[in-house]
């Protein structure tokens, strides 16, 4: 699976938006870019993914960049329950590949 | 409840015991996987399986861990001999064979092991 490079932390105001960014340069063609947080104690919870186009959900949005080298996660208003740990994966869809490799993923906090 | 669930949640043993989890997935899914997770890290794949068929095995799984999946729905991690560095959150996932798939995990089985 490809590697992907996170910061390893990050602050946002409560009500702003918290822009995530994931780096993944050596992705293949046919790889997808997945997002699941943690909070403290949980399972990891699926938020979006993408494969080239941009994406939005109920949770948030996915950029992709037209290289499809990075990406980012967006919270469009951050609130003090979106303190987690968010994970940026890439991996074939389900038919070509099974596991999921996680890095240490950004710890967001979310400040009032 | 029609999540990913697991059991125990919590399971404190002594270095030399056997421990068993067990994990149920989201009832059509047919793909389940084991991580493992410490302390500060992400989640470090284990196993996974398709049905009953055990596809992939992580070189972290040593001889101490087997996993099974018998009739291809709830599954079991068991750990023998168990050793204080096994000390981690043990996580289920399960998830659909086709398409682009996300992971559905459980809540995870916290093992402390003194």
């Amino acid at each position: 699976d490809a590697k992907t490079t996170q910061p390893p932390s990050m602050d946002c105001a409560e009500g702003r938006a918290a822009n995530l960014p994931c780096n993944h340069s050596t992705i293949s063609g046919n790889e997808y870019v997945y997002w699941y947080r943690q909070i403290h104690s949980q399972g990891p919870q699926y938020i979006i993914h993408g494969l080239k186009n941009n994406e939005t959900n109920e949770m948030a949005s996915l950029i992709i960049t037209e290289d499809r080298k990075s990406s980012t996660l967006i919270l469009p208003h951050a609130t003090l329950r979106d303190t987690a740990v968010y994970y940026c994966i890439v991996r074939p869809p389900n038919t070509n590949a099974g596991k999921s490799t996680f890095g240490d993923g950004t710890t967001l906090t979310v400040k009032p | 409840d029609t999540g990913v669930s697991q059991d125990p949640r919590h399971k404190i043993t002594k270095r030399g015991q056997n421990v068993t989890f067990r994990c149920d997935p989201i009832s059509e899914h047919n793909r389940l996987y084991w991580y493992r997770q410490t302390l500060g890290q992400g989640p470090e794949f284990l196993t996974y399986f398709q049905n009953e068929a055990q596809l992939e095995k992580s070189r972290l799984l040593s001889d101490r861990f087997s996993a099974e999946r018998p009739k291809g729905s709830f599954s079991t991690l068991e750990i023998q001999r168990t050793e204080q560095g096994d000390s981690a959150m043990y996580l289920c996932a399960s998830s659909l064979t086709m398409g682009e798939g996300e992971q559905f995990f459980g809540p995870g089985t916290r093992l402390t092991v003194l």
